[in-house]
């Protein structure tokens, strides 16, 4: 089965200040994981994908994650939060056929000026 | 518009009433998806198409619910007599290739049952 568990139902940081969105899942098989944004009134943005190539994505405006198969994690980083970075944030995973995605519960990232 | 396009973006029903909810996904998008997103959830699978093939209907919470895409492009997501529990905002995806690696979505449709 497969499932994802984001930490941290809020995080908050204040501009400048580094960002880090956990997220860890639990897969019977390889994995694919994603991250996704969703900002008010807009529909989900894919920020970044891993696909079992560099186990260190580089994604949009700024942020990455390392999918670490022995921690079964999958964190999100920025080294500078932007205000605009405030959005909800999920953490998926799907199998390999990529027809089904599971989603966390998403992350709420405040962004104090 | 280029992106993944969902009417209506908000639809209040009275408990019993059918309602339909359509999706027109980007041009040429091979699979296309749909999601249920509860309040303070994530979003949860419903049902997945490659062209006009519904090919995973397992997310689908019960028989009032019903997908289809007759020509492989537009699809409509119907609920029968519907539930305050029905009440969600209803998210489409679609995606060039078989699965959804590239999977854009639309803004979704906020189903509210009174």
């Amino acid at each position: 089965a497969q499932s994802v568990t984001q930490l941290d139902s809020h995080v908050s940081v204040s501009e400048g200040t580094p960002v880090l969105l956990r997220c860890n899942y639990s897969s019977s098989y390889s994995p694919s994981l994603f991250w996704y944004v969703q900002h008010p009134n807009k529909g989900l943005q894919l920020l970044l994908k891993y696909t079992s190539a560099a186990t260190l994505v580089k994604g949009i405006n700024g942020f990455e994650a390392e999918f670490k198969k022995s921690e079964t994690s999958f964190h999100l980083t920025k080294p500078s939060a932007h205000m605009s970075d405030a959005a909800e944030y999920f953490c998926v995973v799907t199998l390999y056929n990529f027809n089904k995605f599971y989603f966390g519960s998403g992350t709420k990232l405040n962004v104090k000026p | 518009g280029a992106g993944v396009s969902q009417s209506p973006r908000y639809k209040v029903a009275k408990r019993g009433q059918d309602v339909a909810l359509r999706c027109d996904p980007i041009s040429g998008h091979v699979s296309l998806f749909w999601y249920q997103q509860a309040l303070g959830q994530g979003p949860e699978f419903l049902t997945y198409f490659q062209n006009e093939a519904q090919l995973d209907k397992s997310g689908l919470p019960s028989d009032r619910f019903f997908a289809e895409r007759p020509e492989g492009s537009v699809s409509t997501l119907k609920i029968q007599r519907t539930q305050q529990e029905d009440s969600a905002v209803y998210l489409c995806a679609s995606s060039p290739e078989s699965g959804g690696t590239e999977a854009f979505f639309g803004q979704g449709t906020r189903l509210t049952v009174v």
